[in-house]
């Protein structure tokens, strides 16, 4: 099975510009979450989609959004971009199951740059 | 206090010796952990999961994990170089939550030859 695929790899934006990231679940997935990763914060959760709905959301502002589509692809959008929103941005899928023991698999994330 | 904290690093050990990573968590409604090994550059990757008290082995390494203490840990059997990397704990709490996990910052290991 082909693994958690995201475009873009990298980006390079500037202040005030938004962003698009897409994420491909592994076949089967219906569970997509997003998590950002800095040398500051650690890997910090922002949100959960499963079938089309978002389940869960982390403690991020509003200029951070997402959505699913109905073959389980995800994208997460960022308005309004600021030089701390510089990171790694993961996206996980898990398989159908008993979610709460579901393992998380992990893309190769897209490296966002904000100058 | 942090959810999840990690014994800080960096960790150092010869090729060969057992690493010995440790996690410890503050939400007693846990219900699953994982460890991930993610190298520089790279993206997290699984290497096992828990979710009951005591030992699970897969090859070279062994998570432990105790509930009543609050505690999750990860042995590293004969390390080697390739064993390098930064080391996360990951726990997930209840059912309605399920699709979030809360990582800890990681310990980084370095494997010496």
């Amino acid at each position: 099975k082909a693994g958690v695929t995201q475009t873009p790899r990298y980006l390079i934006k500037t202040r005030g510009q938004q962003v698009t990231l897409s994420c491909s679940p592994i076949s089967g997935h219906r569970s997509v979450s997003w998590y950002q990763q800095t040398p500051g914060q650690g890997l910090q959760f922002l949100f959960e989609y499963f079938s089309e709905t978002q389940r869960n959301k982390g403690n991020f502002p509003g200029r951070f959004s997402g959505r699913q589509f109905s073959n389980s692809r995800s994208e997460m959008n960022v308005s309004t971009l600021e030089l701390g929103d510089s990171a790694l941005y993961l996206c996980a899928s898990s398989p159908p199951g008993l979610e709460v023991y579901n393992e998380q698999f992990f893309g190769p994330g897209t490296r966002l740059t904000v100058l | 206090q942090k959810e999840v904290e990690q014994n800080s690093g960096p960790l150092s050990v010869p090729e060969g010796a057992i690493a010995s990573l440790n996690c410890t968590y503050s939400d007693r409604g846990s219900q699953s952990f994982f460890w991930y090994r993610q190298y520089s550059g790279k993206s997290p990757e699984l290497i096992m999961s828990i979710y009951s008290n005591g030992d699970k082995e897969d090859g070279r390494f062994t998570a432990q994990l105790n509930k009543a203490s609050q505690y999750v840990s990860l042995l590293i059997r004969d390390s080697q170089p390739s064993d390098s990397a930064t080391y996360l704990c990951a726990v997930k709490g209840l059912e309605w939550n399920a699709g979030k996990s809360t990582f800890g910052d990681g310990t980084t290991l370095t494997v010496k030859p």
